[in-house]
């Protein structure tokens, strides 16, 4: 099946840094990807869908001049939290669409987080 | 919007016992359902899923069916193992959204030997 990747799948940082997490789809042509944060014991809130060679969508409440995201190719998106604070601590889920084949193939492939601790 | 709500947890249950987890979505569109599940310390799995109404999910003895009239996507397994406990998600994907998946809140199983 469609892997996805996320890297690092953990980092701690000081509060005031940057921080880039990448999402990458190892097998497949990912147009879209989209990335969500989970807080412990919470579901997966959406953030942001990447569109590759465009501007990201941002949900609404989410600062898009905090959360840099970069769609640069067809198998790689990456989000990068600005100038990261204690508040932003959080597990950050990436996933990816496969665009191949017919319009009604929807199916999303999740990476496996990366958790992210400011301190 | 687009919205799922799931039954709160969390739920436990004997090895063995029958398991339903309540789900009910709201959508502009024609969506997809799902159910995922995530294992202690680990990421999001796709568990089952249907694209229309009528459509049966299945998959590791869990299944739910795609309910237009009632609007609902319920998971169920007839006899649940320790291995299952985990916290399940219900989601929708709509195309009229861009296909974004809405998750709804997530119910925690835990399953006693």
């Amino acid at each position: 099946g469609a892997v996805v990747s996320q890297h690092p799948s953990w980092v701690i940082c000081k509060s005031g840094t940057s921080v880039k997490i990448e999402c990458r789809s190892l097998d497949f042509q990912a147009t879209t990807m989209f990335w969500y944060r989970q807080f412990p014991k919470q579901s997966l809130m959406l953030m942001a869908t990447s569109n590759e060679g465009s501007k990201a969508t941002y949900e609404q409440g989410v600062e898009k001049d905090k959360f840099l995201i970069n769609h640069a190719s067809l198998t790689l998106s990456t989000l990068t939290v600005t100038s990261a604070h204690p508040e932003d601590s959080s597990f950050y889920i990436c996933s990816a669409r496969d665009t191949r084949g017919l319009r009604f193939t929807d199916t999303q492939y999740f990476g496996p987080g990366t958790r992210l601790t400011v301190l | 919007g687009d919205s799922v709500t799931q039954m709160e947890g969390p739920v436990t249950l004997s090895e063995e016992a029958f398991l339903t987890i309540n789900c009910t979505y709201t959508a502009t569109g024609y969506p997809s359902l799902f159910w995922y599940v995530q294992y202690p310390g680990e990421g999001l799995q796709l568990l089952l899923k249907a694209t229309k109404a009528d459509d049966k999910g299945s998959n590791k003895g869990f299944e739910a069916t795609y309910r237009k009239e009632t609007t609902s996507f319920h998971l169920e397994k007839g006899s649940v193992q320790v291995s299952d406990s985990a916290v399940y998600f219900c989601a929708l994907s709509d195309d009229t959204g861009g296909f974004k998946t809405i998750f709804g809140a997530g119910t925690r199983l835990f399953v006693k030997a």
